[in-house]
């Protein structure tokens, strides 16, 4: 089993809708977790960071940590155009060396 | 807002040649990282880098690779002796702190031939 696992998607909704991205993960150390947004040839940059279970939201835009299950989600309400990106989720046990998922691909369609 | 600066955006290089790729971190950051992300795969770790020490490394990491923050300022990453899969982007990133995400530049594309 991959220490974490993404699907890679490609995912595509219509504007407006709500868009659910997961990752799964094997190592129970894992405490840190990360979103990151990626645009194509850019760096990844960083949406929530929480720390171990639980909700966060910012704005359009909701983590929730589950480690009993191992599942990491993040929500996307009202989702815009401009949302269209690869999403990158990432983890740490130790706050130091993220570990990534391969990205899931979305595309808003107006 | 603040930015991670990387250069250049795009080198390519012969096989068996040294490259230094450069990074100007966040002037308030204090954890350094290099990642890389081969094309159509993952995000990887590569190393960190705290209190002028290396920190963490991957075991991509290797003999061949070597950081430094020589005048405070620029963070560097030198691969010794290219090889050709070498080719990947490589992310600079850093953050304040222990409890803080992490910024990342926009990064060097390599290319090895």
């Amino acid at each position: 089993q991959k220490e974490v696992e993404q699907d890679p998607g490609p995912l595509s909704v219509p504007e407006g809708a709500i868009v659910s991205l997961n990752c799964t993960y094997s190592n129970s150390a894992f405490q840190y977790f990360m979103w990151y947004r990626q645009y194509s040839r850019k760096g990844p940059e960083l949406l929530m960071y929480t720390y171990s279970s639980g909700n966060k939201e910012d704005g359009r835009f909701t983590a929730q940590v589950d480690k009993s299950s191992k599942y990491i989600s993040l929500f996307i309400r009202d989702s815009q155009p401009s949302d269209s990106a690869t999403y990158l989720c990432a983890m740490t046990p130790n706050n130091n060396d993220m570990r990534f998922g391969a990205g899931t691909r979305l595309t808003v369609k107006p | 807002e603040p930015e991670v600066t990387q250069t250049p955006s795009h080198q390519v290089t012969q096989m068996g040649q040294e490259v230094i790729l450069r990074c100007v971190p966040i002037s308030n950051h204090l954890y350094f990282y290099w990642y890389r992300q081969i094309l159509g795969q993952k995000v990887e770790f590569l190393v960190s880098f705290y209190n002028n020490e290396i920190s963490e490394k991957s075991e991509i990491f290797d003999d061949q690779f070597s950081v430094e923050r020589p005048d405070g300022s620029n963070f560097t990453l030198k691969i010794r002796s290219t090889k050709l899969e070498d080719s990947a982007m490589y992310f600079c990133a850093g953050r304040q702190g222990i409890n803080y995400g992490y910024t990342f530049g926009s990064g060097t594309r390599l290319t090895v031939v």
